[in-house]
């Protein structure tokens, strides 16, 4: 089945600085590629997704790449703030097949 | 619309009692899915339902069960609860389209078992 990588394990980084996490996964076949924002407390939450038909895509400060070759897909998060301090998880999946999610990146943004 | 129920928020229980997690969604999504969250080890998936009528064995199904009650509700059984088994629980209700799979997720159920 497909395994899923996610670095780092935490991330701090100062207001207005960029952030960027990194997922590898496992199968050449998977295709879906979505990020969830947990905040503290609540539930996972859709930020981001991306297909594999597309290389990058961005909504507002938050951007998200794929390279299909290497198997790997990063957020990126510019002009950090501290609304942005949660736990964020990668996931990939193939079709219409189950989500297999990351082990998450716990981001503290600091003033 | 309320999206993706789940019940209770809180629990605890003691070493070999038993318990059902009930989760219902309103959003006619045909695949329901079973996650327990642990720290530094992400979402784990423990049952699945691609459609009423299936179920299908996650990555961690031991000492769980499942019932597809209908479309709309999914539960998780514990038979014997151990320690083991402390997590926050997750139920998942999932939306396919476009080539993806969104999950919509529960509040949570944050289970202790002493």
């Amino acid at each position: 089945g497909e395994n899923v990588e996610q670095h780092p394990s935490t991330l701090s980084v100062q207001e207005g600085d960029s952030a960027v996490i990194k997922c590898t996964y496992s199968d050449s076949a998977s295709n879906y590629f979505p990020w969830y924002k947990q905040e503290l407390g609540k539930r996972p939450q859709l930020i981001i997704d991306i297909r594999s038909n597309v290389g990058e895509k961005k909504d507002q400060r938050i951007a998200v790449t794929l390279n299909k070759t290497a198997k790997h897909f990063s957020l990126h998060i510019t002009e950090t703030q501290p609304e942005d301090s949660a736990v964020y998880f990668c996931a990939a999946s193939k079709g219409a097949s189950k989500l297999t999610f990351g082990t998450g990146t716990r981001l503290q943004v600091t003033l | 619309n309320a999206g993706v129920t789940q019940t209770p928020k809180f629990q605890v229980l003691k070493t070999g009692q038993s318990m059902t997690l009930q989760c219902a969604q309103d959003m006619n999504h045909n695949s329901m899915y079973w996650y327990r969250q642990d720290p530094g080890m992400g979402l784990r998936l423990i049952y699945y339902s691609a459609s009423e009528g299936t179920t299908d064995k996650g990555e961690v199904p031991n000492g769980y069960n499942v019932s597809r009650l209908n479309k709309r509700e999914f539960s998780l059984r514990l038979e014997s609860a151990a320690p083991s088994q402390t997590s926050v629980y997750f139920c998942a209700s999932i939306a396919l389209g476009g080539g993806g799979t969104e999950a919509f997720f529960g509040q949570g159920t944050r289970l202790t078992v002493v």
